[in-house]
């Protein structure tokens, strides 16, 4: 069975521009969540997305933003980049018809603002 | 709040035993998951406990005391592979329904010869 998948892997912008990042779940999964990772950091909360609704957002300004698809892949969006944007982006899925929830995290996309 | 506290480095020897311990606070708790994340990669899923006492997967053991808002994560038989960052992680009861996933800031493990 596949895991969860990203893309891209890596990604090099410059301030102010924007960026797209990708995230497909394991087969099944209806809930996506992504996470910012900055270098030696603990992963932050980004956005939960579930049968296409967002269900919650992390303290995080409007400019990261995404959207899920009716076959559960997601968007996250980031508008004008700021240097503190650079790190990395995890994304993973959850089926949450079992107690556990657990959540299974892709390889995540490694974002540099230059 | 829904603040965790871990460990930020840990050191032990190959072949021992380590104990990773994990605080947070009880309000709302709804579940405790362990992590493993090796420097540049994703986090790998390791256990998940929600009702008090032990859980053991192999090498790997995890335990919950719900009133004390305390867990810890036991490595056995050490090897070189088991350095990394283990992240302990909090599931609350969000009050407006629903529930969040919060993690600590993780235990960087070493482990040596």
């Amino acid at each position: 069975e596949a895991g969860v998948t990203q893309s891209p892997t890596h990604l090099i912008k410059t301030r102010g521009q924007q960026v797209t990042l990708r995230c497909s779940p394991i087969s099944g999964h209806t809930s996506v969540y992504w996470y910012q990772q900055a270098l030696g950091l603990g992963l932050q909360f980004l956005l939960w997305y579930d049968e296409g609704e967002e269900r919650n957002r992390g303290n995080f300004p409007p400019r990261f933003s995404g959207r899920q698809f009716p076959n559960y892949s997601s968007e996250l969006n980031v508008n004008a980049l700021e240097l503190e944007d650079s790190a990395l982006y995890l994304c993973a899925s959850s089926f949450r018809g079992v107690p556990t929830d657990t959540q299974y995290f892709g390889p995540g996309t490694r974002l540099t603002v230059l | 709040g829904q603040n965790i506290d871990q460990p930020t480095e840990m050191t032990a020897t190959e072949g021992a035993i380590v104990q990773i311990n994990c605080t947070y606070q009880t309000s709302g708790f709804n579940g405790l998951f362990w992590y493993q994340q090796h420097a540049g990669e994703a986090p790998t899923f390791l256990s998940y406990n929600v009702l008090d006492g032990l859980e053991e997967k192999g090498r790997f053991s995890s335990f919950l005391s719900r009133s004390k808002g305390y867990s810890y994560l036991l490595l056995k038989e050490l090897q070189m592979k088991d350095s990394a960052s283990y992240l302990c992680a909090v599931r609350w009861i969000l009050t407006g329904g629903g529930n969040k996933l919060t993690f600590g800031t993780g235990t960087q493990l070493k482990v040596e010869l």
